[in-house]
């Protein structure tokens, strides 16, 4: 069975930085890219980035370029956003998603497991 | 980016009737090189992680009742519930991956 633990939520002050991780297991995690996505309370979701299964494709929305980075460990089978200069529009439950393929975007690239999110509240 | 609508916002249908959700892109998600549509359904419960229904436009993903469909063009698509049950009470979302991922803004499903 795909699991994916996520961890790292929490209270944050603006401007400070918080790490999200990902723990997988029940797959073969080298073979599938993994992304964020993010939901803000009482609103929709929102891809926030992603990471090819070696690591060779990386993209990130908009609204995070430049202040988040996204980055695996196949060995460790864990996935990490390291989130900078938050924003209080970050404030978000964040999932960790495995991709259906190894790859970004096109075939097979839809999101197949989720896990529960971390919760992370960006306020004074 | 792919701009994802979603229509209606929100709609109330009784048990066992059909239920419709529409989704639109602002570009074809359609390959001509492999004639498949880069669009996936999600449902999502309260308090739940969401969950994988359809990928490919119309394929069901494992485990999803067949009341469940999808169907539709390059820029226009639908899912279907064909005979609504309580379970089914959700926030439903598009999603395409012919380029960086996108979702709509959600259709919430309630019961008349």
């Amino acid at each position: 069975e795909v699991q994916l633990m996520e961890s790292g939520g929490g209270l944050v002050q603006p401007g400070r930085s918080l790490r999200l991780s990902c723990a997988a297991s029940g797959f073969s995690f080298d073979d599938f890219a993994v992304h964020w996505v993010r939901q803000v309370p009482g609103r929709g979701l929102e891809w926030v980035s992603g990471v090819s299964w070696n690591s060779g494709s990386i993209d990130y929305a908009d609204s995070v370029k430049g202040r988040f980075t996204i980055s695996r460990d196949n060995a460790k089978k864990s996935l990490v956003l390291q989130m900078n200069s938050l924003r209080a529009e970050d404030t978000a439950l964040y999932y960790c998603v495995k991709g259906n393929s190894g790859v970004l975007t096109g075939s097979g690239a839809w999101f197949d497991s989720w896990g529960q999110g971390t919760l992370v509240t960006v306020s004074s | 980016d792919i701009v994802m609508t979603q229509s209606p916002h929100s709609l109330a249908v009784s048990l066992g009737e059909r239920a419709t959700i529409n989704c639109k892109s602002s570009q074809s998600v359609l390959s001509t090189s492999n004639n498949k549509i880069y669009l996936a359904w999600y449902q999502h419960k309260a308090g739940q992680p969401p969950r994988l229904l359809i990928y490919w436009a119309s394929v069901r993903q494992s485990g999803v009742p067949a009341r469940f469909s999808g169907s539709g063009s390059g820029t226009d698509f639908t899912l279907t519930i064909s005979s609504l049950q309580a379970e089914d009470v959700a926030v439903y979302y598009c999603q395409q991956y012919y380029s960086l991922p996108t979702f709509g803004p959600g259709t919430k499903v309630d019961i008349k």
